[in-house]
């Protein structure tokens, strides 16, 4: 059983670059979730999945961001015109749909760096 | 409003004895769980236990059990004997069953632990 999988583990871009990253769930989990999450600080839910269903936005999620899950398996999560508040680690989690007591199993995280 | 709070920014432990990380929450959502997650320097969110709103016991879980005060809204995570492993920095978060479908975890800032050799 394969965890989940984020590529890349870190990116370095200049400010106004567009980036994206990729997230691999476990293969049978049909919830995905990605978070942010800045230094000293817990994560914050950012956007999430039902299969290739996106039911749920924050407003976190300006509309540089963007993000997809075509065939209900991996998803993309992509910044446009990236700005210096986008440094962060971007972390994708994934989940079974039920029961609500399953906990989600995060990736390593995609570490954003803007010069 | 900040339905997570951890008040401890950081701990420090002596190995081999026991510590407790506090977690006090806030929902109006009658059914809900309680996670802790643990994450290491290297940035992995690795699950240590959960407790449900109406579980009548305290989660236990190897060395993490989970001191579950529903009435006045705490989930301290309790660690026993603890080890150098251990240091790392320490999430609470919750999930809103009835309120949120979707099942989004809220997390608390995190409480840095350190065990001392």
């Amino acid at each position: 059983d394969t965890g989940v999988s984020q590529d890349p583990r870190h990116k370095i871009t200049k400010r106004g670059q567009n980036v994206t990253f990729r997230c691999d769930p476990i293969s049978e989990h049909n919830r995905l979730y990605w978070y942010r999450q800045t230094l000293g600080q817990g994560p914050e839910f950012l956007t999430y999945f039902q299969n290739e269903a996106q039911l749920e936005k924050s407003r976190l999620l300006s509309d540089r961001f963007s993000a997809e899950r075509p065939k209900g398996s991996f998803s993309t999560l992509e910044i446009q015109r990236t700005e210096q508040g986008d440094s962060a680690m971007y972390l994708c989690a994934s989940s079974p749909g039920t029961p609500s007591n399953q906990p989600q199993h995060f990736g390593d995280g995609t570490r954003l760096s803007i010069l | 409003a900040q339905k997570i709070t951890q008040t401890q920014p950081g701990m420090f432990v002596q190995e081999k004895e026991a510590v407790t990380l506090d977690c006090t929450y806030d929902t109006s959502d009658p059914s809900y769980g309680l996670f802790w997650y643990k994450q290491p320097s290297s940035g992995e969110m690795i699950f240590l236990i959960y407790q449900g709103s109406y579980d009548q016991q305290n989660a236990t879980e190897g060395r993490y059990s989970l001191n579950f005060q529903k009435a006045r809204k705490s989930a301290n995570l309790v660690i026993s004997a603890s080890q150098l492993g251990d240091s790392a920095m320490y999430f609470c978060a919750m999930r809103e069953v009835i309120y949120n479908q979707g099942g989004k975890l809220i997390f608390g800032q995190g409480t840095e632990l350190s065990v001392k050799p």
